[in-house]
């Protein structure tokens, strides 16, 4: 089974509203990281926030982290229609030698 | 940079068929993913170069694919003989220094589909 899993699967909101996704994952984690995948798209890095880190921002995202919880969030604030995509959180193991293990994504659907 | 290069973008082949497709990484990474994305199985990383060696084959589904990187600046992931259950998009990822992971950088994809 995957390492982390997104909820929900799927979001619809409007334009100007937030988003928030959850990411759970089952093991002891080095770093968590979010990638967002526009449709037809490669995957590109958002944000990485380590293990000793309980929240990072960058622009209009928030991530934060609940180890204890084995979980992790990410908020976008205001939403475009151009945050459309797919997001991943990814985890990064002691014993994974640099593997990224991904979940299933969070589609977000922003209208306008 | 250019970013992680990817050709070719689509390859439409006929069961049977040998299939290559390839990459290019970002110049100066040491760590070299391919990955294959269905809408089934989700992400899946197959394999991973350190320094142009294979470290991690684990996720290869069996052995009609093989990979290769013969230098710094150039890897292939093949299919021989392809298969319609092959169908998906592939991803090649490079990254610089793995114990310290960063942000892992991906290319466009080839969008493979087998008749």
């Amino acid at each position: 089974s995957q390492q982390g899993e997104e909820d929900p699967q799927a979001l619809s909101i409007q334009e100007g509203e937030n988003a928030t996704m959850n990411c759970s994952y089952k093991t002891s984690i080095n770093n968590l990281q979010w990638y967002r995948q526009n449709s037809g798209r490669g995957l590109v890095h958002l944000i990485l926030i380590r293990s000793n880190e309980r929240e990072k921002h960058s622009g209009r995202l928030r991530v934060t982290l609940d180890t204890s919880k084995k979980s992790s969030s990410l908020l976008i604030t205001a939403s475009r229609a151009a945050d459309t995509a797919s997001y991943f959180c990814a985890t990064v193991t002691p014993d994974s030698w640099g593997k990224l293990q991904f979940g299933a994504g969070t589609q977000v659907v922003v209208t306008p | 940079d250019a970013g992680v290069i990817q050709s070719p973008r689509h390859e439409v082949t006929e069961m049977g068929q040998e299939v290559t497709l390839r990459c290019k990484p970002i110049s100066g990474h040491d760590y070299l993913f391919w990955y294959r994305q269905t809408m089934m199985r989700g992400l899946e990383l197959l394999i991973y170069f350190n320094n142009n060696v294979p470290i991690d084959d684990s996720g290869m589904p069996e052995d009609r694919f093989s990979a290769k990187m013969p230098n710094a600046s150039f890897s292939t992931l093949k299919i021989q003989p392809s298969e319609p259950r092959d169908s998906a998009v592939y991803f090649c990822a490079s990254s610089f220094g793995v114990l310290t992971i960063g942000e892992q950088f991906f290319g466009p994809g080839t969008r493979l589909t087998v008749l």
